[in-house]
C-alpha cells in the first residue's frame, strides 16, 4: 500500500536559520503530495501542495518540489521564525483520490 | 463560517463504554471524514463519506461506526471503547474528495 516516511524530529534550529524536512514516499500511479501543519492545540492546516512531477508548492515562504525520480517532497525555508515552530505532516493522496496517507510527523522548534 | 467544529474537546471513558464523538461543517462540503492520529504514526483515516447518506471504510475502521444523515455533520460512534483508541481524533472536510481538507479542531480520547 501507499507510504510517507519523513524524517523524525524534533528538528531545533535558531531563528533565521535554514529548513530541510525530508519526505519520500511510496505510491502506485501519480499520487498528489501535500504539506501540513499542525500549530499547538490546532488541527491540520494544508501548507502547500503539488499535483504532479516537477511541479513546485509554495506558502509563506515554505516551498517543496514533487520530485518522481527520486519520490521525494522534501520541505525547505530558507529563513524560519519562532512562529514557524509546529509540526509538520507530509502526505499523499491516492490515485482514486478518496485517502489521504500521513507520514508521522516532524517537530521544529525555532529558538530566538 | 465557524468552519469546521468537533464536540467534546477531552473525554475520559472506562473501557467497555460507548459515546459518539461530534463533527459538524457549515461549508456545504460533500466530503467527510475521521482520522486518528497516534504519535509517531501520522493520521489515519477510519471513515469516510462522500455525501449524505454514503460512507465508506479507511484505513483503520475496526471499532468505529459512522453514519450521514446530513451534509452538515458526520458523527463517529464508539460502541464498546477500548484502551486501544485512546488517541486524539481529527474530523475533516473537503468540497470534493481531491478538494483541500479542512481540519477540526480535534478531540483527545483517554480510555481507561
Amino acid at each position: 500500500g501507499d507510504s510517507v516516511t519523513q524524517m523524525e524530529g524534533p528538528v531545533t534550529l535558531s531563528e533565521e536559520a535554514f529548513l530541510t524536512i525530508n519526505c519520500t514516499y511510496t505510491a502506485t500511479g501519480y499520487p498528489s503530495l501535500f504539506w501540513y501543519v499542525q500549530y499547538p492545540g490546532e488541527g491540520l492546516q494544508l501548507l502547500l501542495k503539488a499535483t504532479k512531477a516537477d511541479d513546485k508548492g509554495s506558502n509563506k515562504g515554505f516551498e517543496a518540489t514533487y520530485r518522481k525520480e527520486t519520490t521525494s517532497f522534501h520541505l525547505e525555508k530558507g529563513s524560519v521564525q519562532v512562529s514557524d515552530s509546529a509540526v509538520y505532516f507530509c502526505a499523499l493522496l491516492n490515485n482514486a483520490g478518496n485517502m489521504l496517507t500521513f507520514g508521522g510527523g516532524t517537530r521544529l522548534m525555532v529558538k530566538p | 463560517n465557524a468552519g469546521v467544529t468537533q464536540t467534546p474537546k477531552f473525554q475520559v471513558l472506562k473501557t467497555g463504554q460507548s459515546m459518539t464523538l461530534q463533527c459538524a461543517q457549515d461549508m456545504n462540503h460533500e466530503y467527510m471524514s475521521w482520522y486518528r492520529q497516534d504519535p509517531g504514526m501520522g493520521l489515519r483515516l477510519i471513515h469516510y463519506s462522500v455525501g449524505a447518506g454514503i460512507t465508506d471504510q479507511g484505513e483503520v475502521p475496526n471499532g468505529y461506526n459512522v453514519s450521514r444523515s446530513t451534509t452538515e455533520d458526520f458523527p463517529l460512534r464508539l460502541l464498546s471503547a477500548a484502551p486501544s483508541q485512546t488517541s486524539v481524533y481529527f474530523c475533516a472536510s473537503s468540497y470534493s474528495e481531491r478538494g483541500e481538507q479542512f481540519f477540526g479542531p480535534g478531540t483527545r480520547l483517554t480510555v481507561l
